[in-house]
């Protein structure tokens, strides 16, 4: 019974290149969320998805951010032309799809860093 | 504006006793809230949440306490373990949506 699980863990990145981070839900989980928290702050929201839609964005910058989560493979968290104030932890969340559950279960995240 | 908040970054606890973590809200609309355990470099772990029709919910240890009228939950554990000792995040969301967090409160159980 595999929780959420996200790759890479650790991920460094130079200013000006791109980040891909990974999430594949719980098994039987079509809801996914991300998160991000920044240093000594707490999780923020970011973004929504349901298999191949996007739900809400709203937490999401305008620039250079994009999120899916394909019918088939893992969501996909894609940063562009990355910049030090991006270094952050990244957490992938997934809940059930069935009505009135909504406990959201958190993978171990992805470390940022932007150097 | 935070929309959420956990006005004390940290509580020291002896073990063996109560731990009261507390959290409030400003924003109506949220309808179901939950806490969350988090260790160093590790993603946050579900501990137990409460719908807003009800005022409390246990689980073994753990006790959420929901006062609406108030926008204040709180957090009971007891008894305190040292293993407790981590931050905790209390969260709110509307309808089943994305989660609003607190800011976190360092819980230390001494033992």
């Amino acid at each position: 019974n595999a929780g959420v699980m996200q790759n890479p863990r650790h991920l460094v990145r130079r200013r000006g290149q791109e980040a891909r981070l990974r999430c594949s839900p719980m098994k039987g989980h079509s809801h996914v969320y991300w998160y991000r928290q920044l240093p000594e702050e707490g999780l923020k929201f970011m973004v929504y998805l349901q298999k191949e839609n996007i739900i809400d964005e709203s937490g999401m910058p305008k620039e250079r951010f994009s999120a899916e989560f394909p019918k088939e493979g893992p969501s996909i968290l894609r940063i562009q032309q990355v910049v030090r104030g991006d270094s952050a932890a990244y957490f992938c969340a997934s809940s059930p799809s069935s009505q009135g559950s909504y406990e959201q279960y958190f993978g171990p995240g992805t470390r940022l860093t932007v150097t | 504006d935070q929309q959420v908040k956990q006005n004390s970054p940290s509580l020291s606890v002896q073990e063996g006793r109560i731990s009261i973590l507390n959290c409030d809200y400003t924003n109506s609309m949220f309808d179901y809230f939950l806490w969350y355990k988090k260790y160093p470099a590790e993603g946050p772990t579900f501990l137990i949440s409460i719908s807003s029709i009800k005022d409390k919910n246990e689980d073994g240890r753990f006790t959420v306490f929901l006062n609406k009228s108030a926008k204040h939950l709180s957090l009971h554990i007891v008894p305190s373990q040292p293993g407790d000792s981590a931050v905790y995040f209390c969260a709110a969301s509307p309808f089943g949506n994305m989660l609003t967090f607190g800011g976190g409160t360092r819980l230390m159980v001494k033992p």
